[in-house]
């Protein structure tokens, strides 16, 4: 059982807009630590998607956005594309020292 | 331009170990934290630890503690994670990633993962 909870599965047509949730608790995102993402395409290492809460890396697509708030945050895509179909983590950092750090469970994106 | 690149894929025994190797190229090794990070077959990612070469001492995850230990060596800029008395739920893609600073922050890169199979 991951330390942050994500939904299984989301699906959504192309062009449609997503939204993936990423729960976590007061030693983690509610303790005012950040959240990264990741998309990570089958059979590849992942990819850094979105950095400190709200942050693109360079050469990711402003369709991808992202927030955070108290002990949650969300990833959104708009514009959904075909190439969007992915794995797709949230990260952060838990202080309660028995692991530094987290990651959701991931949650399977499919364009329909 | 940073690069990981990680040694081979390992099939090993119930209670053995297994050392997966991790070289960087591009940047300043010492400067920046590295993570191993693992994936079970058709699970999700799951940190096991990280040593920020800078300061030396490594930091493990609780379920990892005991058995796992990770190094680097700055002369070669390579990082190394061995894990010990191997169970078949060890079977797993094992990944280095290193941050963008010398802390466990986000991972910016990543390496193409060693896959370690745990079989007898």
């Amino acid at each position: 059982q991951s330390v942050l909870t994500q939904p299984p599965s989301v699906s959504g047509a192309p062009g449609q807009s997503i939204s993936i949730s990423c729960t976590g608790s007061s030693s983690n995102i509610g303790a005012g630590y950040d959240v990264h993402w990741y998309q990570q395409l089958p059979g590849t290492a992942p990819k850094l998607l979105i950095y400190g809460n709200n942050k693109r890396p360079s050469g990711v697509p402003d369709r991808f956005s992202a927030f955070k708030s108290g002990t949650s945050a969300s990833l959104d895509i708009t514009g959904l594309q075909a190439e969007d179909e992915a794995d797709y983590y949230c990260q952060s950092f838990d202080s309660s020292l028995t692991v530094y750090v987290v990651f959701g469970g991931g949650t399977k994106l499919t364009v329909l | 331009q940073v690069q990981l690149v990680q040694s081979g894929a390992e099939v090993k025994k119930p209670g053995s170990s297994v050392k997966v190797s991790c070289k960087a190229s591009g940047g300043t090794f010492s400067s920046y934290a590295i993570s191993w990070v693992r994936q079970a077959p058709g699970q999700g990612l799951e940190w096991v630890g990280g040593i920020i070469p800078i300061y030396g001492s490594a930091k493990y995850a609780q379920k990892f503690q005991g058995r796992v230990t990770i190094t680097t060596d700055e002369s070669t800029s390579a990082a190394y994670m061995e894990l010990s008395s191997l169970r078949f739920e060890d079977t797993a893609v094992y990944y280095c990633a290193r941050a963008t600073g010398a802390s466990f922050d986000w991972l910016s890169h990543w390496g193409q993962g060693t896959l370690v199979t745990v079989s007898s």
